[in-house]
């Protein structure tokens, strides 16, 4: 079984909709990751979380909110959708801080039409 | 703040071809440096990270990277590339400053393989 999972794998949903992705990891790692990924533009960091009770923004966390259910778990929110939102999401987690290795999920493709 | 530049979007290689792909950085000093891999569909895997010591680092996969500090480069190389490493690579440049810390990925170069 995968180490850290995302779900859905895919998703369409119109502009103004609320939408949740969920990620599960059974890494036991604290740290998690949300990012986004565009072409051209890499991977840009939309929240992080060190623990349940820490989390924070990250580049581009405007139009998004987060929430840390256990450690295992991390979701991402996009309370009313707009389609620059339309993107490739990835969840990932770390042991440690920016030295250690980041494990990605295998990603959200979003559509918002 | 610092930056990574990937300069390549896209690469085009013969299989059994030697590879380099180009990572350049800009940070007033030594940062942590990281080379991704991502699969077609699939999330990002390392391949291989350097933080001091030999500059020229060996990965998975067969890849290895060379840190060169007068350049600010972290290139990736691969003796003879396989079908298999068709993908897009990411640059990885890590900072932990007084306790703030930071990871900027590049833009990505994409890595086609042609028989």
């Amino acid at each position: 079984d995968a180490d850290v999972t995302q779900t859905p794998r895919n998703r369409i949903t119109k502009t103004g909709k609320r939408i949740m992705l969920e990620c599960s990891q059974t890494k036991g790692h604290d740290r998690m990751y949300w990012y986004r990924q565009d072409p051209g533009l890499g991977l840009r960091l939309i929240y992080y979380s060190f623990d349940v009770k820490d989390i924070n923004k990250g580049e581009i966390s405007d139009g998004y909110s987060v929430s840390r259910q256990a450690q295992a778990k991390f979701s991402l929110s996009l309370e009313s959708a707009i389609p620059n939102q339309t993107a490739l999401y990835f969840c990932a987690t770390s042991v440690t801080g920016v030295a250690d290795t980041q494990y990605f999920g295998p990603g959200t493709r979003l559509t918002v039409l | 703040a610092q930056s990574v530049t990937q300069p390549d979007i896209h690469i085009t290689v013969s299989e059994g071809a030697s590879l380099e792909l180009r990572c350049n950085y800009s940070y007033g000093a030594t940062p942590y440096l990281f080379w991704y891999v991502q699969s077609p569909g699939q999330g990002l895997q390392l391949l291989l990270k350097y933080f001091s010591g030999d500059t020229l680092v060996q990965g998975i996969k067969g890849f290895e990277a060379e840190f060169k500090r007068s350049q600010s480069s972290f290139n990736l190389r691969k003796p003879s590339v396989h079908w298999s490493d068709a993908a897009e690579y990411f640059c990885a440049v890590g900072i932990s400053n007084f306790g703030n810390e930071k990871l900027t990925f590049g833009t990505g170069t994409r890595l086609t393989i042609i028989p």
